[in-house]
Formats: C-alpha cells, structure tokens, sequence
C-alpha cells in the first residue's frame, strides 16, 4: 500500500529559527496535504500542495511530485508552533482517503 | 458556527460494552470519515461515507459499524469493545474527493 515517511521524528529549535520538515511518499499523490496538531488537539489543515511551491504566513510548502516528496518550511519558529505535523496524500479515486505519515515533532523553546 | 462536532470528547469504559460516537458538521459537506489515531499518533481511516454512501471500508474489526443518517452526521458505533480499541477517534469532512478537509476535535475511548 501507499507509504509516506516523515523525518525528522522530532526536531527541538529556538525561537526565531527556521525549520525543515520533509516528507516522502511511495505512490504518486493526487492531493497532499500538510496538518499540525497541538497536544491533546484536533488537526488543522495548513497548506494543500499537491504540486509546486504554496506559502502562507510563515509557512512555506515545496512538492516535486515526480519525485514523490515534499517539505514545510517555517520561517522563525515561535513557541506557539509547538506540536506534531503530519503529511497526508490522497492517491487519487476521488474518495478522499488520505494516508498519513508518522508526523514530525516539532518543539520550540524560547 | 461552521465546523465538525463530535460528542463525547472523553469515554471511559469497560472491555466488553457498546459504545457510540456521534459526529455532525456545518460545513456543507458532502463527504465524511471516521480517522483512528493510536498512542504513537498514526492516523488511520476506518471509514468513509458519500452522500450517504460508503466508499471506503479499511480492514477494521467486525465490532464496529458507521452510521450514516445524511450527508451532515456519521457516527461510529463499537460492540463489545476491547482494550486494543483504546484511541483517538476523529471525524473530518470535505467535499467529493477530499477538498476542504476539517477534523473535528476528536473522542478520547480508554478500554478498561
């Protein structure tokens, strides 16, 4: 079945530094998604991109679809960035399913 | 308020009960899914439902059966649950093919 695998697992930063999260996926993806969950929260959706570079805010998506990967780039981190960030794609059928990686873990101390 | 609500937000119970999940979004939606996220934080989906129908139906336990009434509610019934249930359930919503996509605040089961 479709794989996506997140690096890193976790990631500590100071505020104000950049971070780099990637993801990687087994199948052509239709639809990708990056998601951010606060502990103990729900998931937000944070940027759609399955293809080219999308930002909003801080955040800065970048997919190349042939060669199956993506990256969020956030652009001096805060403290309120803290949480996990998954990566999801949709490999097509029109049904929505969305398969999910493992998440990055991301902790921003001040 | 437009949105995904679930209820309960936190159920505990004990091996061997039923126990049910409700689900409702706001959005106009046409597309719903139940998503189980275990202890480590995987998300997986269970099932999915459009218009009222279901489209996706991963290998999950026979114990637990959706429930579509239309296309705004689906909720999530388990018999007979067992420790292994134990999970974070949530419901999303989006549009055909997955535009849109909202997760609901989720429904914490703890088997006992």
């Amino acid at each position: 079945g479709q794989q996506v695998q997140q690096s890193p697992a976790s990631l500590v930063l100071q505020e104000g530094e950049n971070a780099e999260l990637q993801c990687n996926f087994s199948s052509t993806a239709t639809q990708l998604q990056w998601f951010y969950q606060r502990p103990g929260g729900s998931l937000v959706s944070l940027l759609y991109n399955p293809s080219g570079t999308k930002h909003t805010g801080r955040l800065t998506s970048t997919t190349v679809t042939k060669e199956r990967r993506s990256s969020l780039h956030i652009s001096s981190s805060q403290i309120t960035d803290s949480g996990t960030y998954f990566c999801a794609i949709n490999t097509g059928a029109n049904t929505g399913k969305l398969t999910f990686g493992h998440g990055t873990i991301l902790r921003v101390h001040p | 308020e437009t949105a995904v609500f679930q209820t309960p937000n936190y159920h505990v119970t004990q091996v061997g009960n039923e126990v049910s999940f409700n689900c409702k979004q706001t959005l106009g939606h046409d597309t719903m899914y139940w998503y189980k996220q275990d202890s480590k934080k995987l998300l997986k989906i269970m099932f999915s439902y459009n218009n009222k129908q279901l489209i996706v139906n991963e290998t999950v336990p026979r114990r637990f059966s959706p429930q579509s009434s239309d296309k705004a509610h689906l909720n999530l019934r388990i018999k007979s649950v067992e420790p292994e249930d134990s999970a974070v359930y949530l419901c999303a919503s989006s549009y055909t093919g997955g535009s849109d996509y909202t997760f609901g605040s989720g429904t914490r089961l703890l088997v006992i």
